[in-house]
């Protein structure tokens, strides 16, 4: 089946700092989404790419679509205590068919921001 | 205008007990989703979907793992004989459709502990 890689399993920062987190796929997926979970709660989405390539921004959060549409980055710049929590590249094939809102997620990036 | 509603928050059940887990949709979402997060992993799709209709439960167990979406009342999740592995963080997602990641919202979990 499909698998999500992503890296690094941790970080630890300081506060202030550019934090930069990718994912790699063995399979294409035409839809990537990144998410992040605090301790407790369920995944609320950062942002989602639905284009091969694109590069889209959501304040101090930046992420890319792969060309090859098998990998993502997500960037945090500047960072603030509040950005402590997991963070979480899923990849949708959204293609049609029954598979077609199943999301496959990387195994995480733990994200621990010194003040 | 509530989100994603899961109860209960923890669950306690000893082996070969029945656990049911309860999800209710955001207003006007007909369509959901059940993952399942083991500690220190990401989520795992276990089944989609409608009401009345199973659409895909590719990632569910074949025994002891049931879901139900019916036509009034909650999504519920169903794990008969619970065994130690099934402790996890069981997490319900709903869309207006099946279609788009970006409509997927997840409500904070329900926590299986089996003792």
């Amino acid at each position: 089946g499909q698998q999500l890689n992503q890296s690094p399993q941790s970080m630890f920062i300081q506060e202030g700092e550019d934090v930069s987190m990718n994912c790699t796929s063995s399979s294409i997926f035409n839809t990537w989404l990144w998410y992040k979970q605090d301790p407790g709660e369920g995944p609320v989405l950062l942002i989602a790419l639905y284009k091969a390539g694109e590069l889209t921004s959501n304040g101090r959060l930046t992420a890319q679509f792969g060309i090859t549409r098998k990998d993502s980055f997500l960037n945090i710049s500047a960072s603030i205590p509040s950005d402590v929590g997991i963070y979480f590249c899923a990849g949708q094939l959204g293609a049609g068919g029954t598979s077609y809102g199943k999301l496959t997620f990387g195994q995480g990036t733990i994200l621990t921001v010194h003040p | 205008n509530a989100g994603v509603m899961q109860n209960p928050r923890h669950l306690v059940r000893r082996r070969g007990q029945e656990a049911r887990l309860r999800c209710s949709p955001m207003k006007g979402h007909s369509h959901v989703y059940w993952y399942r997060q083991l500690p220190e992993e990401g989520l795992k799709f276990m089944v989609y979907l409608q009401k009345e209709n199973i659409i895909d439960e590719s990632g569910m167990p074949k025994e002891r793992f049931s879901a139900e979406f019916p036509k009034e009342g909650p999504s519920i999740l169903r794990i008969q004989q619970v065994v130690r592995g099934d402790s996890a963080a069981y997490f319900c997602a709903s869309s207006p459709q099946g279609e788009s990641g970006y409509g997927y919202t997840f409500g904070s979990g329900t926590r299986l502990t089996v003792v």
